[in-house]
């Protein structure tokens, strides 16, 4: 069945640094691809999404790459804030049986520090 | 406008009581979904809805009830609570049912089975 893999954290970094959080999927087809982000306290927030093969999506400066090839859309940030700090979701929906189905990768969490 | 919000925020539960929780949105959506999230699980679904007056199992709908009997509002049940019903839930809603579609999540209600 469909499945999403994220790379394990916690990720720690320094404010200003580069970020890449791992995501892989398996699924037939041709799914669309989000993240979302969880701040502290808070629901999930969509962050960024792509639909099809060779999108890219981006959104505060994060962005990610929709790539068949390698079945992956990793997610990147060129300098994280302190304010970055959160839980991140990789997934992937599909139209299944009448509705949307969402399927998450375990999250993610960045830590960014001063 | 609110968007979508959860009530309660926490409860704490004993083995064998029973609770409701209260998931509503204001924007008009025509699916509504239950999720939990387990730690190192991302989110799991457990009931979800088409619309008003529907409703159908998810992935892990065991132990939980739900209702929609008004477009706005989705009902979470559980008749007998256990330990392992301990996690977090959260609501969210989506307007089409289509592989794109975002969905809106609220705020999360954190409950402890005791």
């Amino acid at each position: 069945g469909d499945s999403v893999t994220q790379m394990e954290g916690p990720v720690t970094l320094s404010e200003e640094a580069f970020l890449t959080i791992n995501c892989t999927y398996t699924a037939t087809g041709y799914p669309s691809l989000f993240w979302y982000v969880q701040y502290p306290g808070e629901g999930l927030q969509l962050l960024l999404k792509a639909t099809k093969a060779d999108d890219k999506g981006s959104n505060k400066g994060f962005e990610a790459t929709y790539r068949k090839e390698t079945t992956s859309f990793h997610l990147e940030k060129g300098s994280v804030q302190v304010s970055d700090s959160a839980v991140y979701f990789c997934a992937l929906n599909r139209l299944s049986g009448g509705y949307n189905k969402l399927i998450f990768g375990a999250g993610t969490r960045l830590a960014v520090h001063p | 406008n609110a968007g979508v919000t959860q009530t309660p925020k926490f409860r704490v539960l004993k083995t064998g009581q029973s609770m409701t929780l209260l998931c509503a949105q204001d924007m008009n959506h025509e699916y509504m979904y239950w999720y939990r999230q387990d730690p190192g699980m991302g989110l799991r679904l457990i009931h979800y809805s088409v619309g008003e007056g529907t409703t159908a199992k998810g992935e892990v709908p065991d132990g939980y009830n739900v209702s929609r009997l008004k477009k706005q509002n989705f009902l979470l049940g559980l008749e007998s609570a256990a330990p392992s019903q301990t996690s977090v839930y959260f609501c969210a809603s989506s307007q089409l049912a289509s592989g794109s579609e975002t969905q809106y999540f609220g705020p999360g209600t954190r409950l402890l089975v005791l």
